[in-house]
């Protein structure tokens, strides 16, 4: 079974901060999907990468998947409070299903 | 321009009674998925349907849970004899065609259930 690994599972920072999260997995993505949810609504789909070694950029939202699609990162420039939420990967298993990372919880302070 | 529609958003149930959790998925969508969010824990996939068929169930389980997506109305989670660790956030999702290569699914509000 497909294990998405998320780190960190915390992160409080300060507005105009930047950070990475990333998702790690124990085998090959057929293709990723960044997420975020905010508390009481459900998550919103941000990005999907299917390429090794691919790089979207979304406004100040940074994502980059592994060359070996294994492993996959997001970086946000200038963090704002309105960034805060649970940021996940999921993983479409080819099945239908998505397979959900454990999540990083985001808190950025004014 | 509607998205995926839930409801209700929260709802409370006692121990022992019957919750039904619907779900429209967003116009011109024909598959719909189910994910609980327990507290704490991440997203887990329950079922995916189409139009009166059960296509994969198994995340459901296997007792007292049920899922429907009839010919016309919204898709029906069923969960019976409700017990405390039932208490979750229940979405639902929706895409419109067999999810293409990257299966992009929209996501509902969620409906979050409390049995007391």
């Amino acid at each position: 079974t497909q294990l998405l690994e998320q780190s960190p599972q915390f992160l409080s920072i300060q507005e105009g901060e930047n950070l990475t999260v990333y998702c790690n997995s124990s085998s090959v993505f057929s293709s990723l999907q960044w997420y975020r949810q905010e508390p009481g609504e459900g998550p919103v789909l941000l990005v999907t990468v299917v390429t090794g070694g691919e790089v979207k950029k979304l406004k100040r939202l940074t994502f980059q998947f592994g060359d070996a699609r294994k492993d996959s990162s997001l970086h946000i420039t200038a963090a704002q409070p309105g960034d805060t939420g649970l940021y996940l990967c999921a993983e479409n298993t080819g099945f239908q299903k998505l397979v959900f990372g454990t999540g990083t919880r985001l808190l950025v302070s004014p | 321009n509607a998205g995926v529609m839930q409801n209700p958003r929260h709802l409370v149930r006692r121990r022992g009674q019957e919750a039904r959790l619907r779900c429209s998925p967003m116009k011109g969508h024909s598959h719909v998925y189910w994910y609980r969010q327990l507290p704490e824990e991440g997203l887990k996939f329950m079922v995916y349907l189409q139009k009166e068929n059960i296509i994969d169930e198994s995340g459901m389980p296997k007792e007292r849970f049920s899922a429907e997506f009839p010919k016309e109305g919204p898709s029906i989670l069923r969960i019976q004899q409700v017990v405390r660790g039932d208490s979750a956030a229940y979405f639902c999702a929706s895409s419109p065609r067999q999810g293409g290569s990257y299966n992009e699914q929209f996501f509902g509000p969620g409906t979050r259930l409390t049995v007391l």
